[in-house]
């Protein structure tokens, strides 16, 4: 079973900011957040992931609370190309099986 | 730089068939596993290969089969085909030794009827 909670549904106006929610209440000391998301008709695509500390790349940036037992997926601004399903995993290592939960859709609005 | 190539994009077969995915990983890659998705659920995990021999594996069962070659393609091989096996079959690559996120096909469809 997936180890995360995420909102079924979220939108966003196009050129905004988008925040993808996700809480993992019981994560453990050694797993990672990953974040994927899947454009329909398309296999996942990474984004994202952390350990501890906040991470950004050319896509998007992870907040990752204190306590890790959350974190947020932030498009800095959001096109209607980020149209999606966003998902958010937890895992122990690198490599290891991903183990996918419903995810978020997120649909940007023009 | 090709990702990943999966191989049909679309399959009918009957029920009671036995079917071949094929999956080529993207370059410098040496690990595949393999996912299903049912039709509005997420990708479940089936199995991985690495070095030619099966790693890890999901809760499926031995119908499910695979192989990996010494080029590092893959093969999911699913016999006995059952009217629930229908779904979108995912292939994803990635590099043992310094990982930097897993690479998807855009899967094979699969419908069993």
């Amino acid at each position: 079973d997936a180890k995360t909670t995420q909102p079924t549904s979220m939108d966003c106006a196009e050129g905004r900011a988008a925040n993808l929610p996700c809480n993992h209440s019981t994560i453990s000391g050694n797993e990672y957040v990953y974040w994927y998301r899947q454009i329909h008709s398309q296999g996942p695509q990474y984004i994202i992931h952390g350990l501890k500390n906040n991470e950004t790349n050319e896509m998007a940036s992870l907040i990752i609370t204190e306590d890790r037992k959350s974190s947020t997926l932030i498009l800095p601004h959001a096109t209607l190309r980020d149209t999606a399903v966003y998902y958010c995993i937890v895992e122990e290592t690198s490599g290891s099986r991903l183990t996918f939960g419903e995810g978020t859709q997120l649909t940007v609005n023009p | 730089d090709a990702g990943v190539t999966q191989s049909p994009t679309h399959l009918i077969k009957t029920r009671g068939q036995q079917v071949t995915l094929r999956c080529s990983p993207k370059s410098g890659h040496d690990t595949v596993s393999w996912y299903q998705q049912a039709l509005g659920q997420g990708p479940q995990f089936i199995f991985q290969y690495y070095e030619e021999e099966e790693r890890q594996r999901g809760n499926f069962p031995d119908r499910f089969s695979g192989h990996q070659f010494p080029n590092y393609s893959s093969e999911l091989n699913v016999n006995a085909l059952l009217l629930g096996d229908s779904a979108l079959y995912l292939c994803a690559s990635s590099l043992d030794s310094g990982w930097y996120g897993y690479t998807f096909g855009s899967g094979t469809r699969l419908t069993v009827v």
